[in-house]
């Protein structure tokens, strides 16, 4: 059983296209993440989810945009897709709260890759 | 923001060696995780270590929080250990129910047979 899953794990694109990736986990976490992992391999926070609701947007343009059907899947959509966006995105999930382990588990990762 | 920083950056080892790792951070921490990101670009969990010492097979971990830093501990080391050695710390300043980390840039390991 896979814990945090993503779909798909390969993306390519054209520019100026929207897109989607998917994740689904089956930790019973309350809380979904979104990472952004460069060229250079820099792993970046860009949103926090709780409970379905938008906890933390990091400095993000706003062409990306996470949705949370429920609490067990964050997706996220990108519009107008740029060279820059090519990148490996993480999704992962923890069960934060006080007293709790914050230990956070990451999917597979999905390599976009826009042309 | 909090700064991690990992040393060193790049590391080659000859199979059956020992090596350690290091990670600094700028600020207090709550909690702080060790990844290994392998050749197909999985991130695999190896610590959750606040705090204190832990073992896991040939890889230890041990993190003095009043200090700063954790040491990553690689004992015997297999081609297969080979990848992106990551830290992470979490710094929870107002309690909003997410706990963001932050990620070291990582040392590279390659381990020659």
């Amino acid at each position: 059983d896979t814990a945090v899953s993503q779909t798909p794990k390969y993306l390519v694109t054209q520019m100026g296209n929207d897109k989607s990736i998917k994740c689904e986990q089956n930790l019973g976490h309350d809380t979904m993440y979104w990472y952004k992992q460069d060229s250079k391999k820099f792993l970046k926070i860009m949103f926090s989810y709780n409970n379905k609701e938008l906890i933390i947007n990091e400095t993000v343009p706003n062409r990306f945009s996470p949705k949370s059907p429920d609490k067990a899947h964050l997706n996220l959509h990108i519009n107008s897709l740029e060279l820059g966006d090519s990148a490996v995105y993480f999704c992962a999930s923890s069960q934060p709260g006080q007293g709790k382990k914050h230990e956070q588990f990451f999917g597979p990762g999905t390599r976009l890759t826009v042309l | 923001g909090i700064q991690v920083e990992q040393s060193p950056p790049d590391l080659i080892l000859q199979e059956g060696a020992n090596s350690t790792l290091r990670c600094n951070f700028s600020d207090s921490v709550n909690n702080l995780q060790w990844f290994h990101q392998n050749p197909w670009g999985q991130l695999i969990n190896l610590f959750y270590i606040p705090s204190g010492t832990k073992q896991n097979g040939r890889l230890s971990a041990t993190t003095v929080a009043t200090e700063r830093y954790s040491l990553l501990y690689i004992s015997s080391s297999q081609t297969t250990d080979s990848g992106v050695y990551f830290c992470a710390v979490e710094r929870v300043i107002t309690w909003t129910g997410a706990n963001n980390l932050f990620f070291g840039t990582g040392t590279r390991l390659t381990v020659i047979p």
